[in-house]
């Protein structure tokens, strides 16, 4: 089966760097993906990750070790807007399927 | 404009009736996918489609029904058999390449209500 763990919740403050980290245990991986999700919206997309290493897309990094299961996704200069809640979803070979976790609303504080 | 349209946003019924949720796409993806959403919890898939007139379970199938006629077109039915039908119910459709994780794209939604 499947497993990915990232935290519920964290709170950062604007203008800070904020990490939220996603643990993974699953067959036939192919990549990693986080979105992002305002309350009450769609999720969009921000990264995609297949080899080891990271990730830059502006004030977003994402990592990913496959050998240790781990990716996670760096958030720089936060801003307020940035509350929302980051998804972690693992894409399997078989179907193109994504397996999201839980998710780990972030709360930015003035 | 391409894109994923679900209709409508905000969805009440009554215990025991049958409804049908609208999945449009015009992004000519031919991989189509229902999650359902509960309350701070993440994404689990109910059916996927890769192609017209094919179309599989995912994780929580039971309880829900699904058509690919047209490749724009994936409604998912939620049937009477569905024991907690209230959630916040996401299409997406990704340009699906056999092998090979691609992006999947989100429709804005469809909040069912079961009164």
């Amino acid at each position: 089966g499947q497993n990915i763990d990232q935290p519920t919740e964290m709170t950062a403050t604007e203008g800070a760097i904020v990490q939220i980290n996603c643990t993974y245990q699953t067959s036939g991986f192919n990549g990693l993906f986080w979105y992002q999700q305002h309350a009450g919206e769609a999720p969009t997309f921000l990264s995609y990750n297949v080899l080891d290493g990271l990730e830059e897309k502006g004030r977003f990094s994402s990592f990913l070790s496959r050998s240790k299961g781990y990716s996670y996704l760096l958030l720089k200069e936060l801003q307020m807007k940035d509350s929302a809640s980051y998804l972690c979803a693992v894409s399997r070979w078989a179907g193109n399927m994504l397996t999201f976790g839980g998710g780990t609303r972030l709360m930015v504080k003035p | 404009d391409g894109g994923i349209t679900q209709s409508p946003k905000y969805l009440f019924r009554k215990e025991g009736q049958n409804v049908t949720l609208s999945c449009e796409q015009n992004l000519n993806h031919d991989a189509m996918y229902w999650y359902r959403q509960d309350p701070g919890q993440g994404l689990r898939l109910i059916y996927y489609s890769q192609i017209v007139n094919d179309f599989q379970k995912g994780d929580i199938a039971e309880g829900y029904s699904v058509s690919r006629e047209k490749k724009e077109s994936f409604p998912l039915t939620v049937t009477s058999a569905q024991k907690n039908p209230t959630a916040f119910y996401l299409c997406a459709s990704s340009p699906e390449r056999e092998g090979l994780g691609d992006t999947q794209y989100f429709g804005p939604g469809t909040r069912l209500t079961v009164l």
